[in-house]
């Protein structure tokens, strides 16, 4: 079965400090993950996916994730953040073959001026 | 216009009423979705389409039906409902289940009540 761990339920940070939002996923197969944000009242949307090749992926709003097989995780990370990223964050991941996608339990970052 | 559109976005109901949930997509997507999201809970997968047939229902109550008349529209039809049902609704579709390399389009969701 496939399942992801977001092992902080919230993240305070300083305005213009970095962050990282940390996943693991366990598999042992062939994956595809996912990040999306969730602004107050809104539904969800992409930040980034990784399907293959590089293990950089880049995404939306300044934010990237590294892929690490070995270590089986997908942390997202943002050099300098803004009171705008104040957010929800979701780590989602489908296996090679599995219709599912399955959601981690979230990461709420809080910005702080 | 965002590509999942979800409606109402707030929606207040007595535990005898009978009310609908309604989410259209106009990104020619053949899967479709209906999300339970509550307060500290994580996301929970209610229903799954797939051209139009229903191919997952995670053990939801009967008080909640869904319904696909086509790959663009998915329903959701409540009735005698419990103040524990309360949550924000998201709906979501995708390219086809079989595609997965590919993400799910979400939206805003419909702010459910039950009073």
């Amino acid at each position: 079965a496939q399942s992801v761990t977001q092992l902080d339920s919230q993240v305070p940070v300083f305005e213009e400090a970095p962050v990282e939002l940390r996943c693991n996923y366990s598999s042992s197969v062939s994956v595809y993950l996912f990040w999306y944000v969730q602004y107050p009242n809104q539904g969800l949307q992409l930040l980034l996916k990784y399907l293959s090749g590089s293990t950089l992926v880049k995404g939306i709003n300044g934010f990237e994730a590294e892929f690490n097989k070995s270590q089986t995780s997908f942390h997202l990370r943002k050099p300098s953040v803004h009171i705008s990223d104040t957010a929800e964050y979701f780590c989602a991941v489908r296996h090679f073959g599995n219709e599912k996608l399955t959601f981690g339990t979230g990461t709420r970052l809080t910005i702080i001026p | 216009e965002t590509g999942v559109t979800q409606t109402p976005r707030h929606l207040v109901m007595g535990m005898t009423n009978k009310k609908s949930l309604k989410c259209e997509q106009h990104l020619g997507h053949n899967a479709m979705y209906w999300y339970k999201q509550s307060a500290k809970k994580p996301l929970e997968l209610m229903f799954v389409y797939n051209f139009k047939e229903q191919t997952e229902n995670n053990s939801v109550p009967s008080r909640f039906s869904p319904e696909c008349p086509n790959s663009s529209h998915l329903f959701l039809h409540l009735h005698t409902l419990q103040p524990e049902d309360s949550a924000l609704y998201l709906c979501a579709s995708s390219q086809d289940l079989k595609v997965v390399n590919t993400e799910a389009f979400f939206g805003q969701g419909t702010r459910l009540t039950v009073v």
